[in-house]
């Protein structure tokens, strides 16, 4: 069984452009999550989908959006970026996710100049 | 607001030296305490999931207990494999979703 893929594996973008990235959840997985990781603050959580609707944002600016299709892949998206939004950007999917059980990918590493 | 806090940041272990990692945690309604392995250049990858106070769950040379303030992993006699970086995540209320707050990590390495 597939994991869950995440798209690109890295990019270098500059600051004031934007970015967005991907994520294939696990077949038959409806939740999917999104978390940025930093040397700094850790794992912070961003944003949780079920079903196309955001269940549960994390306190990030308007400038992360996010959203979910109808057959459960997932997309990021960062406007105006700035150096700090620098990070590794980690999609997680979950069957059960009142559970905790996530099952996470290997993440998009962001880098911004 | 939750939080989490592990400690120690590091733990450089020799192989067959036992140790322990604490994680201490501050959340209004714990639904949940998680234990997730991080190796380098890829995602977390779940360990285990403890609800209550007194819970003990094992899996190989790792052991997870739950008081109603901190969490152990305790590691017997690890092999350098075991070699990782440990989460630990608390669950939110379920007003507030399925969303996981995590904690800074244990940077462990075992030497051969």
């Amino acid at each position: 069984k597939a994991g869950v893929t995440q798209t690109p594996r890295y990019l270098i973008k500059t600051r004031g452009q934007q970015v967005t990235l991907s994520c294939s959840p696990i077949s038959g997985h409806r939740s999917v999550s999104w978390y940025q990781q930093t040397p700094g603050q850790g794992l912070q959580f961003l944003f949780e989908y079920f079903s196309e609707t955001q269940r549960n944002k994390g306190n990030f600016p308007g400038r992360f959006s996010g959203r979910q299709f109808s057959n459960s892949r997932s997309e990021m998206n960062v406007s105006t970026l700035e150096l700090g939004d620098s990070a590794l950007y980690l999609c997680a999917s979950s069957l059960t996710p009142g559970q905790g059980i996530w099952y996470f990918g290997a993440g998009t590493r962001l880098s911004v100049l | 607001e939750d939080q989490v806090t592990q400690s120690p940041e590091a733990l450089r272990l020799q192989e067959g030296e036992s140790s322990s990692l604490n994680c201490s945690y501050t959340v209004s309604g714990l639904r949940g305490l998680f234990w997730y392995r991080q190796d380098p250049g890829k995602g977390p990858e779940f360990l285990f999931t403890l609800y209550s106070a007194g819970e003990e769950k094992e899996k190989e040379r790792l052991k997870a207990t739950l008081t109603k303030k901190e969490s152990f992993l305790h590691i017997t006699a690890p092999k350098p494999e075991d070699s990782a970086t440990y989460l630990c995540a608390v669950q939110a209320p379920q007003a507030a979703g399925n969303k996981l707050t995590f904690g800074g990590g244990t940077r462990v390495l075992v030497k051969p």
